[in-house]
């Protein structure tokens, strides 16, 4: 029973480079989310999706794309990778949106030098 | 816009103690409440889920309560230990209801 899974798990890139993470759920939940959290600021959203095809924008969209083309799948990508965006990402996943539990994948730890 | 706050942000205790972690929020407009639990390196695990009509939900020695009309939940462990050294985050829908606004947690340890 994998749950959320999210790869890869740790990244090094250079400023300039771009990267895309990969979240995979097998539970068939409609809604996904990408946060990202830093020391003393919490997790704050990124983008999320209310279901498959479609995205919307969260607290800290800038410098980052998403696309969920199949239920299962939400991409997080980075355009030109910057140093503020030297970070630990989440994903995570819900049957039933801000009603429901929230199940979050381990993270995948991005350094951008 | 939802702001989460979480009180104390570390806590220390001796094994076997019973405590409360303290969550307040901005918006009261919500339907439910969310504890979290996350160790070193991992990602979160969802404790309580908490609605609103309920007031407090249990889950062995965890108990949560509710009270939207002062903006706080709590989050009681009974009979620490060891084992629940981890930070514990709460979380409310935020304005708006498109996804969930975390505090930064509080950061515990119990020594045994």
């Amino acid at each position: 029973n994998a749950g959320v899974t999210q790869t890869p798990k740790f990244r090094v890139l250079k400023t300039g480079q771009s990267m895309t993470l990969l979240c995979a759920q097998d539970m068939n939940h409609e809604y996904m989310y990408w946060y990202r959290q830093d020391p003393g600021m919490g997790l704050r959203l990124i983008h999320y999706s209310v279901g498959e095809g479609t995205t919307a924008k969260g607290e800290v969209p800038d410098g980052y794309n998403v696309s969920r083309l199949k239920k299962q799948n939400f991409l997080l990508g980075l355009e030109s990778a910057a140093p503020s965006q030297t970070s630990v990402y989440f994903c995570a996943s819900s049957l039933a949106g801000t009603s429901g539990e929230l199940f979050f994948g381990e993270g995948s730890r991005l350094t951008v030098l | 816009k939802q702001e989460v706050t979480q009180i104390p942000a570390a806590l220390s205790v001796p094994e076997g103690e019973n405590l409360v972690l303290n969550c307040s929020f901005t918006d009261s407009a919500i339907y439910n409440l969310q504890w979290f639990r996350q160790d070193p390196g991992k990602g979160l695990t969802s404790l309580l889920l908490i609605q609103s009509s309920q007031r407090e939900q249990t889950s062995g020695r965890l108990n949560a309560s509710l009270d939207k009309s002062s903006g706080r939940s709590t989050l009681y462990i009974a009979a620490s230990q060891p084992g629940d050294s981890a930070t514990y985050l709460c979380a409310a829908p935020d304005t708006g209801r498109r996804a969930l606004t975390f505090g930064s947690g509080t950061r515990l340890q119990v020594q045994p």
